[in-house]
Parts: structure tokens; sequence; C-alpha cells
């Protein structure tokens, strides 16, 4: 069965520092992996989508993701922080087989600090 | 081009009443359907999947129910209501060659 694993409920950076969100996942097939972004509430917004093609995987407002199969990582990374980068943001596993499900991961809060 | 439809978007609801959530989806064909909980600081669970017409599958058990009646119609429904159902429950669609995209949830508070 699919699932993933991230690795930090709260992270903490300053503005214009990097970001790194962890996430591990685990497959029994080639998986579908994605990073979700959800601002207090609001519904969620995809920010970028891993489909077995390119391994680094660019998406929307500057974040981007490597897709590393022997270490079963899909991190979710971004050069310099921004005020409203401040949300929650949760990786997502789909089980390619038949039902297609999404499995998610707990979640990281990412705090933004001045 | 594709939308998903979910309301109302607040609900308050007494404990031991029914309660029935409604989802639609727009501009596609025979779409995966699913039903999601994210309770309060915890990740989204899912709860029900369907891959066609009257077609469902729960993923845990609980007070819940779904149902989907037409193709892009998935329901959402509870014959006595607990304090523990409440949460902000999401609806969303997905096929083989997509992610999922999610409708803007409704918050459910049972007192």
């Amino acid at each position: 069965a699919q699932s993933v694993t991230q690795l930090d409920s709260h992270v903490s950076v300053s503005e214009g520092t990097p970001v790194l969100l962890r996430c591990n996942y685990s497959s029994s097939y080639s998986p579908s992996l994605f990073w979700y972004v959800q601002h207090p509430n609001k519904g969620l917004q995809l920010l970028l989508k891993y489909t077995s093609a390119a391994t680094l995987v660019k998406g929307i407002n500057g974040f981007e993701a490597e897709f590393k199969k022997s270490e079963t990582s899909f991190h979710l990374t971004k050069p310099s922080a921004h005020m409203s980068d401040a949300a929650e943001y949760f990786c997502v596993v789909r089980q390619d087989s038949g039902t297609y499900k999404y499995i998610f991961g707990t979640g990281t809060r990412l705090k933004v600090l001045a | 081009s594709q939308t998903i439809h979910q309301w109302p978007a607040t609900l308050v609801q007494p404990v031991g009443s029914p309660l029935s959530l409604e989802c639609t989806v727009e501009g596609t064909s025979n779409p995966n359907l699913y039903w999601y909980r994210q309770a309060a600081g915890r990740g989204l669970q899912l709860l029900f999947y369907s891959v066609g017409i009257g077609q469902i599958s729960s993923e845990v058990p609980q007070n819940l129910s779904a149902s989907r009646p037409q193709d892009r119609q998935f329901i959402l429904s509870s014959k006595k209501l607990l304090l523990s159902d409440s949460g902000f429950y999401l609806c969303a669609w997905g096929t083989g060659n997509t992610e999922a995209f999610f409708g803007q949830g409704t918050r459910l508070t049972v007192v």
C-alpha cells in the first residue's frame, strides 16, 4: 500500500532564506507524487506533480521538487521564502493501480518570519 | 474547463441530526470521486471514493455513508451526527492522468 511521511510538522524560516519541506513515500508501484498548499480556511491548490517524466519538477510560485527513487523522497524546495508562502503543505502519493486513490501526508505548517 | 462545486460552505448541526453534503463536477465524464475529512491540525483522511455510479468504497469505519446517484454527483450523508463528525470536509475528483481537483470544502460543526 502507498503512504507518505512528512518528516516535519512545523518549519520556520526567515523571509528570503531557502525552504525545504521533506517528504518520503512508500509505494509498490512507480508512484505519482504531488505537493499541495492550503492557506487558512481555503481549499487545496496544486503546487507541482511528478508523473514519471523529469525527476526535477518545477511548480508554481518558485517551488520545485526532486524525485529520488533511491531515497524514496520527494522534497519540496524554494530558494527564497516570501511571507505569502506561510501555509500548510501536503505531500500526496497516488495509487496508480485501479482505484487511483490519493493518499495525503499529515502536512507541514510553514511559518515565514519577517 | 472542469469545475467542482461543493456546498454548503459552513454548517452547524446538533448532535443526532442528519447530514447531507453534496458535490458536483462539471466538464468531465466518469471521474473518480473522493470525500476527505480534515480534522483540526491534522492531514486529510480519505473517507470514501467512487470509480463509477453506485460504486462506493469506504476507507474507514465510521458514522458516515456516501452515494453516487449520477456520474458527476457525490453525496456524503449521516443519519445521526456525532460530535466527532466535526471537521472540514473536502470533495475531490481525479483520473488516472490528472492530479486531484478539490472543492472549497464544508466546515461542519456538530454541537
